[in-house]
């Protein structure tokens, strides 16, 4: 479950436009996924969360979807904004290992206007 | 603004120096994190302190260490330095220690440059 940043996935999208992005997880045994959001310089910021008991959960402008069956998770934003450009990372919790959470690699995501 | 605040934002050394990261948790905040940042290996997690004590402990190097004060302040140690410690530094916090839907709260980071 260790992400390698070697190169990002860029995702670009027209502003109003709705945003899907994927990521796959490695471990079968994570019970808590979280999608976190980072713009240049700062540090990341959490979006939203699920547990492994649940398969969608949605929030403001934010979905987030997920698959055990191929451990796959995707964040989906409605109506995508300029001021959502940033790199977006998938991180997953397994409980046997405490509350670290292993980071996914990241996507780019472009807004053009 | 998370309420995680880190110092210092920048930091310049040269190799085999030692230097000191020091975070402060979210107010109530009990269990701080560090992760390095580094554009090879992305977001690793380094250390976890909860209350104190160490509770979890990732892929940190031995030339590296931390500790959580009474006041619940985290520091980061880095010694002996390498051009490949060259990163961003993050340290979260959150609520608890135990196993649980235990949100993270990221500071700004400090991001370190070893010449």
């Amino acid at each position: 479950g260790e992400s390698v940043g070697l190169h990002l996935p860029t995702l670009s999208v027209q502003e109003g436009d709705n945003s899907i992005i994927n990521c796959a997880y490695s471990n079968s045994a994570s019970d808590y996924f979280i999608w976190y959001k980072q713009e240049s310089g700062k540090g990341p910021q959490f979006i939203i969360d699920i547990r492994s008991n649940m398969d969608k959960r949605q929030g403001q402008r934010v979905t987030v979807l997920l698959n055990k069956t191929v451990k796959h998770l995707s964040l989906q934003i409605a109506a995508t904004q300029p001021g959502d450009s940033a790199v977006y990372f998938c991180a997953e919790r397994w409980r046997g290992g405490g509350n670290k959470l292993t980071f996914g690699t990241g996507t780019q995501l472009k807004v053009e206007l | 603004d998370s309420g995680v605040t880190q110092t210092p934002k920048h930091l310049i050394t040269a190799t085999g120096q030692r230097v000191t990261l020091r975070c402060s948790p979210r107010s109530g905040d009990l269990s701080v994190y560090w992760y390095q940042q580094s554009l090879d290996q992305g977001l690793q997690f380094l250390i976890q302190y909860y209350n104190g004590e160490e509770r979890a402990k990732g892929n940190i190097l031995e030339r590296f260490s931390a500790q959580q004060f009474p006041d619940l302040h985290s520091e980061l140690n880095l010694s002996s330095l390498e051009l490949g410690d060259s990163a961003l530094y993050f340290c979260a916090s959150s609520v608890g220690g135990r196993p649980g839907t235990d949100t993270q709260y990221f500071g700004p980071g400090t991001r370190l440059t070893v010449l």
